[in-house]
Formats: C-alpha cells, sequence, structure tokens
C-alpha cells in the first residue's frame, strides 16, 4: 500500500461547486503539505501544516481551504471550483525533524469545465 | 529565495552514467540542496540533499562546487526507469517554518535505449 494515498485520483466538476480532494498518510509524519501542477510548470505551494493544530498559508492559497482532521488525514477544499483551479494536485508529507525529504502522493487530476 | 536554473532537457545512453547540472549562483550559506524527480504520472520522489560536501546514496550522486555555486546530480548507470523530470532545489532550513520547496522546471532526461 501506497504510504500517502491520494483521493480520488481524478475528478472532472463543473464550475461552481464545490470540491474536497483527501489525503491519508502511514508515514506517521506531522508535516504535511497541498502543491498544484501545471502542465509544464513545476509544483507550487498552497497550504501546510506542522499538526492538527497548525495551518499555513503557502504562495497561492486564495480559492482553496484545508483541514487538518488527524495526524494522517489532510484535506483540500475548493468552496466554488472555476476553471483556472484546473491542475494536477499533490499531497506530501515530512518528518518534523530539520530538512527531511518531502514524500508525495501520487496526485489528483482535476478537471472544471 | 534563492534560484536555480537547469537545462529544460538532456539525453543519455542505457547504461552510461548521467550528468545533471544545476546552478545557483544566489545561494546562502543556510540553503540546503535538494533533488528531486518526477516519473510520468507520478509524484515527485526525493532523490538525494546536500550542504557543502559530496553526497552518495542508493540512486545518485551529488556533486556540489566549493563555491557551492553550482552542482551536479550523478546517476552512475542510467536505465530506462530513470527517465524524468529532475529538480534541483535550494532549501533554507535557518527558518523553523519555511517550508516551502520552490519547484522550477527541471530537466527533462530522456533514455536511448
Amino acid at each position: 500500500d501506497a504510504d500517502v494515498t491520494q483521493t480520488p485520483r481524478n475528478r472532472i466538476t463543473k464550475t461552481g461547486k464545490r470540491i474536497m480532494l483527501e489525503c491519508s498518510q502511514t508515514k506517521g509524519h506531522d508535516r504535511m503539505y497541498w502543491y498544484r501542477q501545471d502542465p509544464g510548470l513545476g509544483l507550487r505551494l498552497i497550504y501546510y501544516s506542522f499538526d492538527v493544530k497548525d495551518i499555513n498559508k503557502g504562495e497561492i492559497s486564495d480559492g482553496y481551504s484545508v483541514s487538518r482532521q488527524a495526524q494522517a488525514k489532510f484535506s483540500l477544499s475548493l468552496e466554488s471550483a472555476i476553471p483556472n483551479q484546473t491542475a494536477l494536485y499533490f499531497c506530501a508529507t515530512s518528518d518534523l525533524r530539520g530538512h527531511q525529504p518531502q514524500h508525495f502522493g501520487d496526485g489528483t487530476r482535476l478537471s472544471i469545465l | 529565495d534563492a534560484k536555480t536554473t537547469q537545462p529544460n532537457s538532456m539525453e543519455s545512453n542505457e547504461e552510461e552514467p548521467v550528468h545533471l547540472p544545476c546552478n545557483h549562483s544566489t545561494i546562502s550559506g543556510t540553503d540546503y540542496i535538494h533533488w528531486y524527480r518526477q516519473l510520468p504520472s507520478q509524484g515527485p520522489e526525493y532523490v538525494i540533499h546536500g550542504l557543502t560536501s559530496n553526497v552518495n546514496n542508493r540512486m545518485a550522486s551529488l556533486a556540489i562546487a566549493e563555491d557551492r555555486k553550482s552542482s551536479t546530480l550523478i546517476l552512475h548507470r542510467a536505465t530506462l526507469r530513470d527517465a524524468a523530470v529532475y529538480y534541483c532545489i535550494l532549501r533554507d532550513v535557518s527558518n523553523f517554518g519555511n517550508e516551502k520547496l520552490t519547484f522550477g522546471t527541471g530537466t527533462r532526461l530522456t533514455i536511448i535505449p
């Protein structure tokens, strides 16, 4: 089983709909992250969380919200989806200790029509 | 944030060594050099990281210039499975809470059978 699991893997929806992407991890890591990737571009950080009570904005948080329901679960919501949020979304985790690598899920491909 | 510059693409023959360059002329003393790779249809995967000294692990070697303004990721014997986009990333760990991994566009490595 994958250490970092994202659901769904693919989603097509309409403008204005509320969407939730879920991420769960079995690595026991405290830190979790959400990134988006647009075609031909690198990843950009949306939100990150150091523990259940900690949420921080990344560089492109507008239009998104997150919830850290437990150490192992971190969900990303689009309250009212718009077409330019069509992208590949990745969840990642890392250990609390300094400069540890981030471990990524396989991504959710989201298309908003 | 300090920036990295990588070639857009490179090709290499299977079973030969590959040297992937990265320039980071504005690197600060507290920036670690991280390398990740992204295989098709997968999330990024940690490869290696270092600060000043050259580093080796089971996946690759990292050679860091004496002035730290450039580095080279070395795959000792490329296989078809090494075909991916390789990202060179600087990570400043002097500021606790600076969790941003800034992914550029990376180098797309093609392995020729």
